[in-house]
């Protein structure tokens, strides 16, 4: 079976760099890696994604092991406002899409 | 503002009825999907489709039910055969240019037994 293993729960510092680790057992070739973040009863909100090499955007960086079995989501200086579930996912060679249960970050003032 | 539209909120079930929770997207996505979420647990796929007219099971499909009659609509039926239907209902869109493309999720629907 697909599967996506993170870390249950991680703690940051505030102003602190945070690194969510993700594995990816079963990832092909040409499935992306996707990191989604969730609030309380909210539905899941993009964050960032990549294929190969490393990726930057606004919120965060993504970090893509060499034989992408493995990935990081790093966030540069943690906030209060980062506070939620985050959740690493790929593509399952069609329109599937294979999630982790979850790393809820909790960042301490 | 595009988006998808989740509907009702909160939804109520008695023993043996059927329910249906509503999902419309005006993103112009060809593709939608349809998750459910247990408390502290991830997300599971129930059902998606890929165009109007065509769907296909997720890994957890007994017991639901699905429509694609339109683009912009994908409602959701839970039938009395779901003995276990209390969860965090969660619908999504992709891009129609291909599955590299992030998903755009809707706020949910929580539904519970009476």
């Amino acid at each position: 079976d697909a599967k996506t293993t993170q870390p249950n729960s991680m703690e940051s510092n505030e102003e602190e760099p945070v690194h969510l680790p993700c594995n990816h057992s079963t990832i092909s070739g040409t499935d992306y890696i996707h990191w989604y973040r969730q609030l309380p009863s909210q539905g899941p909100e993009y964050v960032i994604h990549g294929l190969t090499s490393n990726v930057n955007n606004r919120m965060a960086s993504l970090a893509i092991a060499e034989d992408r079995k493995s990935s990081t989501l790093i966030l540069h200086r943690a906030t209060l406002r980062d506070a939620a579930v985050y959740y690493c996912t790929h593509s399952s060679g069609t329109y599937k899409y294979i999630f982790g249960t979850g790393t809820r970050l909790k960042v301490l003032a | 503002d595009g988006g998808i539209t989740q509907s009702p909120k909160y939804l109520f079930r008695k023993e043996g009825q059927n329910v249906t929770l509503s999902c419309e997207q005006n993103l112009n996505h060809d593709a939608m999907y349809w998750y459910r979420q247990d408390p502290g647990q991830g997300l599971r796929l129930i059902y998606y489709s890929q165009i109007v007219n065509d769907f296909q099971k997720g890994d957890i499909a007994e017991g639901y039910s699905v429509s694609r009659e339109k683009k912009e609509s994908f409602p959701l039926t839970v039938t009395s055969a779901q003995k276990n239907p209390t969860a965090f209902y969660l619908c999504a869109s992709t891009a129609p240019t291909g599955f590299y493309q992030p998903q755009h999720f809707g706020d949910g629907t929580r539904l519970s037994i009476l």
